[in-house]
């Protein structure tokens, strides 16, 4: 059951750079998309969130777009930092319906300063 | 700032055992979920609570798992009788609203070794 693809395992930039991750979803009732920031031996940490009535949200360093007829997300985090090194997930909910987040495998993104 | 917290970190049993995994969501918030990721995989959601009882659960929350809220902070999970699989790491989190349109924010997870 693969409902939310995240098809890059792992991503490295140079620090200063833009880190874009990437997210794939199949289900069209999904309708409220999530980013997760996790380090090891931590749980994951919020990051940013769009709903699907738009599609661009941003929060400082970090910008979240949607392609509703591509069923595509993606981060962009500018510039990148070495503190951001850490896997993020993509997860997807269905609003008026489930409460559970579906979320992808996740990327290792890797900053190297 | 306000954070969801587990106990224990981790939790080493015998297959067969009772576990239970305790969680302290945030103070004014109202739905409550665990979601359990082995080694590897994804992150998979278990079940959500609200209002004192169960609103939904996968097919991984069978008859050995149970959820409890026994009292005004704290939320727990049990599992009656652990098997190897079970090994994982155990996230609680919590939302203001309903998860389907409210951030859910997690716990540092209780890492649960079943031998």
């Amino acid at each position: 059951d693969q409902q939310v693809k995240q098809n890059s395992p792992s991503l490295s930039v140079q620090e200063g750079r833009i880190s874009i991750l990437n997210c794939d979803y199949t289900n069209s009732m999904f309708d409220y998309f999530l980013w997760y920031k996790k380090y090891p031996a931590e749980g994951p940490t919020f990051l940013i969130s769009i709903s699907s009535i738009k599609d661009k949200n941003e929060d400082g360093r970090f910008t979240v777009f949607l392609n509703k007829s591509a069923k595509h997300l993606s981060l962009h985090i500018v510039p990148s930092q070495p503190g951001d090194s850490a896997v993020y997930f993509c997860a997807a909910s269905a609003q008026g319906g489930s409460e559970k987040l579906v979320f992808g495998k996740g990327t290792k993104l890797t900053v190297n300063p | 700032e306000p954070e969801v917290t587990q106990t224990p970190s981790h939790q080493v049993t015998q297959m067969g055992q009772e576990v239970i995994l305790r969680c302290v969501p945030i103070s004014n918030h109202l739905y409550f979920y665990w979601y359990r990721q082995i080694l590897g995989q994804k992150v998979e959601f278990l079940v959500s609570f609200y209002n004192n009882e169960i609103s939904e659960k996968s097919e991984i929350f069978d008859d050995q798992f149970s959820v409890e809220r026994p009292d005004g902070s704290n939320f727990t999970l049990k599992i009656r009788s652990t098997k190897l699989e079970d090994s994982a790491m155990y996230f609680c989190a919590s939302s203001e609203l309903s998860g389907s349109t409210d951030t859910q924010y997690f716990g540092p997870g209780t890492r649960l070794t079943v031998l």
